[in-house]
């Protein structure tokens, strides 16, 4: 079965840092990525997906994400932090011939002022 | 605003009653999705349906059912509710040369 883990429960950054949300997937095949973003009592956000081509993906926002098939990891990245990018993100994949995603246990990302 | 639409925003009721939860996917989406959010398990999918026909069923339970309409909305029905079911419910849709699904709001179930 198709699934990602999400290692850490919250991540720290200052603002204007750089900043990271760790993904790692265990997917046959080819893996279909994503990662989305959920703000207090709202829906979950599309950023980005991997399906095939460059290695780093452009999305949203301003995060990218870097696809690496050796390491089997799909982090999230946004060279400088914002205090509105707050919020609970997402890794997910899609399980195979199904559509459904399945989703990471989530990662809350706190910048700091 | 992700386009899909949900209703109600909140919802709560008693152990034992039924409700039913209410999606309008995208316009020219075929497929919605139906995913539990709860702090115990995540977020789970339930159900998918395309152009009204049961695609794929996850971890749904026998007290809870769906249906798409021709319309293309759907209906996910929680009936002989218990405490447990207390979550977030989310819907989805996605057309089919997409992979990526787009999530509506969601309906917050508080079950007392």
């Amino acid at each position: 079965a198709q699934s990602v883990a999400q290692p850490e429960d919250q991540v720290n950054v200052a603002e204007g840092n750089p900043l990271t949300v760790k993904c790692t997937y265990s997917v046959s095949g080819n893996p279909y990525l994503f990662w989305y973003v959920q703000y207090p009592n709202r829906g979950l956000q599309f950023l980005l997906k991997y399906i095939t081509g460059d290695n780093l993906v452009k999305g949203s926002y301003g995060f990218e994400a870097e696809f690496n098939k050796s390491q089997t990891s799909f982090h999230l990245k946004k060279p400088s932090a914002l205090v509105s990018d707050s919020a609970l993100y997402f890794c997910a994949v899609r399980d195979g011939g199904f559509q459904k995603l399945v989703f990471g246990t989530g990662t809350r990302l706190l910048v700091s002022p | 605003d992700s386009g899909v639409t949900q209703t109600p925003k909140h919802l709560i009721t008693a152990t034992g009653q039924r409700v039913t939860l209410r999606c309008s996917p995208r316009s020219g989406d075929l497929s919605v999705y139906w995913y539990q959010q709860s702090l115990d398990q995540g977020l789970q999918f339930l159900i998918q349906y395309y152009n009204g026909e049961e695609r794929a069923k996850g971890n749904i339970l026998e007290r809870f059912s769906a249906q798409q309409f021709p319309d293309l909305h759907s209906e996910l029905n929680l009936s002989s509710l218990e405490l447990g079911d207390s979550a977030l419910y989310f819907c989805a849709s996605s057309v089919p040369h997409r992979v990526e699904q787009f999530f509506g709001p969601g309906t917050r179930l508080t079950v007392l």
